[in-house]
This record gives structure tokens, sequence and C-alpha cells, in this order.
């Protein structure tokens, strides 16, 4: 079945201790990307990845870092949590060239305390 | 940078009364795209627009694509209670490698 999984899918931290919420793809999809969703600011994009080793900062990076090492995984990295970066994560991947639709993980709900 | 408005925010509307949400761009988009999200769900693809004045039927949704290529709507021909969610709209501006969402109009449909 064609999916893109986010782990872990909730999750309650507190400031400054670093974590990691992987995204893993099976359609041997080139673009990746990371969102973020917040009530009244609808769908606001933090990185995004053309390609392997390729990626590139979206409308909100502050505080977040990726990697892309492989083409089918796109984890994000908060390396210091603040309280403003709890929100619902959504990973997605799509076809690259055109850039066409894209399919999204079920989301990570993350609370930073 | 692109600015993609949509509205209205909110609407809350009677089974089998239609409904329409509209998208806007600053700038000329190759593509729109809409999703749909429902209630504790994730953004779900419905379609793609590329050439102007496209228009484009989903059983009782209607997608159009503006002439100039900057402006498209959605509309629910009949409204169903399996039709509440958040309707999102998405451009892609030529040359830049992202889509900018609206910030969604949220459905409400009462039986």
């Amino acid at each position: 079945e064609a999916q893109v999984t986010q782990n872990p899918r909730y999750l309650i931290t507190v400031t400054g201790k670093k974590l990691t919420v992987t995204c893993s793809q099976n359609m041997n999809h080139e673009y990746m990307s990371w969102y973020r969703q917040d009530p009244g600011l609808g769908l606001r994009q933090i990185y995004y990845s053309m390609n392997v080793e390729v990626t590139d900062k979206g409308d909100v990076p502050e505080g977040y870092k990726v990697s892309r090492k492989e083409k089918r995984n796109f984890p994000l990295i908060l390396e210091s949590p603040s309280p403003n970066q709890t929100s619902l994560y959504f990973c997605a991947s799509g076809a690259w060239d055109p850039l066409g639709q894209q399919y999204f993980g079920p989301g990570t709900r993350l609370t930073v305390t | 940078g692109q600015q993609v408005m949509q509205i209205p925010q909110y609407q809350h509307v009677q089974e089998g009364e239609d409904f329409t949400t509209y998208c806007n761009s600053s700038t000329t988009l190759s593509n729109i795209q809409w999703y749909k999200q429902r209630p504790g769900g994730h953004p779900v693809f419905l379609i793609q627009l590329v050439k102007s004045g496209e228009v484009k039927k989903q059983k009782r949704l209607t997608f159009q694509f503006g002439e100039a290529k900057k402006n498209s709507s959605l509309h629910i021909t009949a409204t169903q209670t399996t039709d509440v969610g958040t309707y999102f709209c998405a451009g892609k501006q030529p040359g830049y490698s992202t889509l900018t969402f609206g910030k969604g109009t949220m459905l409400l449909v009462s039986p």
C-alpha cells in the first residue's frame, strides 16, 4: 500500500530536549516536505527536499533541521524545542518536475512544555 | 513572497445547500491543487488544475481555474454530511519549488 508514515504520532516533551520526528514514504518520490499546521494559520512549509542530499528552507524553517540521506526518509529534527513549536506536523511526498499531487502522512501532534 | 488567500474561512450550511470556496493568488500560478482534510485527519489530494480557464468535475464537486491563472474555486452542489472538513487550495508559482497553501475553508454541514 502506497503510504507516508510518521513517528511518533503524539509526543509531549519539555523545552530544550532534542527530538526527531521520522517520515518515510514507499512511493519512490523525489520530493518530500514538512509542514506545520496551526489554528487559523493553515499549512506552512518548514523544509523541503527535491532529492537525496538536496534540501531547502520553506516559509518557517527557524528552529528546525532536516536531512535527506535516503530517498525514502526525511526526518525532522528539533535541536532545542520551545513551546512555540507546539503544533501538528505533517510530512508529505510527491513526484518532482513537475511538482504534483502531494501525499500526506497521518500527522504528529507535538506539545512542548 | 507568494500569498494565497482563501475565503470564506468558515461556512455552515444545511444539508442539500450548495457551497463554494474561493482562492486568490497574488501572482500567476503554474498550477493549483485542492485538498480536503477531514476533522482529525490529514490533507488528501482532490484535484490539480493546470490550464487557464480549466473546469473539472468530480461528481458533485466542480473546480475552476481562472483565465489569468490567479484564482480558483471549488463548488459543491447539494452538500452532504460527508462533505464536512476543511478544504485547502495550494498554488505553485512558476520557477518555484514549493506549494503555497491557503488557510483553508472549514465546512460544516448540518443534517
